[in-house]
């Protein structure tokens, strides 16, 4: 079955580094998204991405945050400048269309120390 | 009122039990609707879409009330491996992002 894969599982960083995600979403999706949950919180949206763009996104994603799909296969999550308060699960998902299930990868734990 | 609201729970119930869970959305605009579960530490995965006459995938129903703005899951027959949380998930227009609510914990006991 297809599958979101996302690297690496857990990262630790030191605040004011700079971090990237990876997510290779399903092969034959075209609508790519980044989501996170702080422990013991609710998943929240951060960014759609879609035919090179991004779609949508929210006051989380502000200027220290940024997508890239630098080939046909990975799509990424770049946080300039770590703060304390980034440390949460951040999950990529994929989906085939608009309005469609979308897919979560299995997450990356980001801790910053 | 909260976007996509929930009741935490946690709903403590024996194997064999049927339980339901509701949840309410804001905006009545919204088409789309979804259960996702989700177990401890790992990513949302998708359980059913919820449409509008209703849907059933077997021990699992799900019910859409647009007049209301709720939606409800209904669990029959739990099992043991139906212990997690299930995450009450509306799409909104343009289709290209997902809310979510805080989630509902089941806990089912032998």
């Amino acid at each position: 079955e297809p599958e979101v894969t996302q690297t690496p599982s857990h990262q630790v960083t030191q605040m004011g580094q700079e971090v990237i995600l990876r997510c290779v979403p399903i092969s034959n999706h075209l609508y790519f998204y980044w989501y996170r949950q702080i422990l013991g919180q609710k998943v929240e949206f951060l960014v759609s991405f879609y035919n090179n763009e991004i779609s949508e996104k929210s006051e989380i994603f502000d200027d220290q945050f940024s997508v890239e799909r630098p080939d046909g296969s990975n799509f990424t999550l770049k946080i300039r400048s770590t703060k304390l308060e980034d440390s949460a699960m951040y999950f990529c998902a994929s989906s085939e269309a608009v309005v469609a299930e979308a897919f979560f990868g299995q997450g990356t734990r980001l801790t910053v120390v | 009122r909260k976007e996509v609201e929930q009741d935490p729970g946690p709903f403590n119930v024996p194997e064999g039990a049927t339980v339901a869970f509701n949840c309410t959305y804001s905006n009545s605009a919204s088409q789309s609707f979804f259960w996702y579960r989700q177990d401890c530490r790992k990513e949302p995965k998708l359980l059913m879409s919820v449409y509008s006459s209703g849907n059933e995938d077997g021990r699992f129903t799900a019910q859409l009330n647009r007049a209301s703005q709720y939606i409800s899951l209904l669990i029959r027959d739990s099992k043991l491996s139906d212990s997690a949380t299930y995450l009450c998930v509306v799409l909104n227009n343009a289709g290209n992002m997902l809310t979510f609510g805080g989630g509902t914990r089941l806990m089912v006991k032998p």
